[in-house]
Order: C-alpha cells, then structure tokens, then sequence
C-alpha cells in the first residue's frame, strides 16, 4: 500500500532533550516536506526536499534540522525542543510533477 | 507573500448544502485544493481544481474557482454528520519549483442531526 509513515505518532518530552521524528514514503517521490499545524494558522512548511541531499528551508524552519540521505526518508530533527514547538507535525511527499501530495498520520509532539 | 484566507467556523443541519470559501493571493497557482481533516486523522485529499478550470463537481462536491477574485468554494451537497471535520483550502506555490503548499486556517464543519 502506497503511504507515507511517520513514527512516533504521540511524544511528551522535556525542553532541550534531542529528538528525532522519522518520515519514510514508499512510493519513489523525488519531493518531501514537513509542517506544522497550530490552531487557527492551518499547516505551515518547516522544510522541504526535492531529492536527496537537496533540502531548504520552508516558512518556519527555526529550531528545526532535517537530512535526506535517502530517497524514502526524511527525518525531522530538533536538537533543543522548546515548549512553543507543541504541535501537530505532518511530513508529505510529492512526485515531481505531480498533483497530488500525500501525508502522513501526522506527530503530535508536547514538549514540557 | 502568498496567503490563504478562509472562515473558521461553519455550522449546518443534515442534509442541507455547505459551502466552505476560500480566498487566495498567488495568481500563478497551478492547482488549488481542498483536503479534508477528521479528528485525530491525516489530511485526505478530497478533490483538486487546474487554475484554469471554473468548476469541477465529484459526487456530493461541487468546487467553483473565480479567477478573478481569486475565490475558491467548496459545497457539500446533503451534508451528513461524518463530514464533520476540519476543510483546508490549500493553492500550490507557482512562483517556484518547490511544489509547497499554501494552507489556509481551515475551517471546522460542524453538522446538527
């Protein structure tokens, strides 16, 4: 089944304990990203990536790390969470050229 | 920069029509979408609109794109309870290569019995 996973689906960790939020997609899609959903501001792109080793930052990408070593993953990195990094996270990936983007189950992460 | 407006509430009976509105700013957008959120869920694309179409209907979904106002709607027709959830209308970055999306707040549909 074509999908996109990421893991875990629920975190509470505590301010500035690494962390790690894994993306994987197995449908061979050359374009990935991460964002973010907080009430009343929809989702906004932390980062993306358009193939591997080629990532750049989206519109809130403070605090954030990603790699894209390769095709399938994209992990989401946050070296020092902080409490305004509660959030919903959502990663998706895109075929080049394509229409549709497909998204995960999403992350809802609390850091206390 | 790019922005995507939309209401943030919208409260129906079952079986009336909703129309969920959106504006939008990016004139070159290539596509605009509308994707749906139940609780606790992903985002599940409900249907997609080629900028240079003016409507496209998919069963229940109706969605009207005027160009010009850069206004895009999205009517459920015979709204039932399990289309309660969150409707995000989201236009596709066209000024770059990067395939973002745009999201607007989204708004929360609420269906009375």
């Amino acid at each position: 089944e074509a999908q996109v996973t990421q893991n875990p689906r629920y975190l509470i960790t505590v301010t500035g304990k690494k962390l790690t939020v894994t993306c994987s997609q197995n449908m061979n899609h050359e374009y990935m990203s991460w964002y973010r959903q907080d009430p009343g501001l929809g989702l906004r792109q932390i980062y993306y990536s358009m193939n591997v080793e080629v990532t750049d930052k989206g519109d809130v990408p403070e605090g954030y790390k990603v790699s894209r070593k390769e095709k399938r993953n994209f992990p989401l990195i946050l070296e020092s969470p902080s409490p305004n990094q509660t959030s919903l996270y959502f990663c998706a990936s895109r075929l080049q050229g394509g229409t549709e983007a497909f998204f995960g189950q999403g992350t809802r992460l609390t850091v206390v | 920069g790019e922005d995507v407006e939309q209401s943030l509430f919208l409260s129906v009976r079952e079986g009336d029509s909703s129309v969920i509105n959106c504006t939008y700013t990016d004139s070159s957008s290539t596509y605009l979408y509308w994707y749906k959120q139940e609780p606790g869920a992903g985002l599940q694309l409900l249907t997609y609109i080629f900028s240079n179409m003016d409507m496209k209907q998919d069963q229940r979904l109706t969605v009207l794109l005027n160009k010009k106002d850069k206004h895009l709607s999205l009517r459920i027709a015979d709204t039932q309870t399990g289309d309660s959830a969150i409707y995000f209308c989201a236009e596709s970055e066209g000024s770059s290569n990067t395939g973002k999306l745009i999201f607007g707040q989204g708004t929360t549909l609420q269906v009375k019995p």
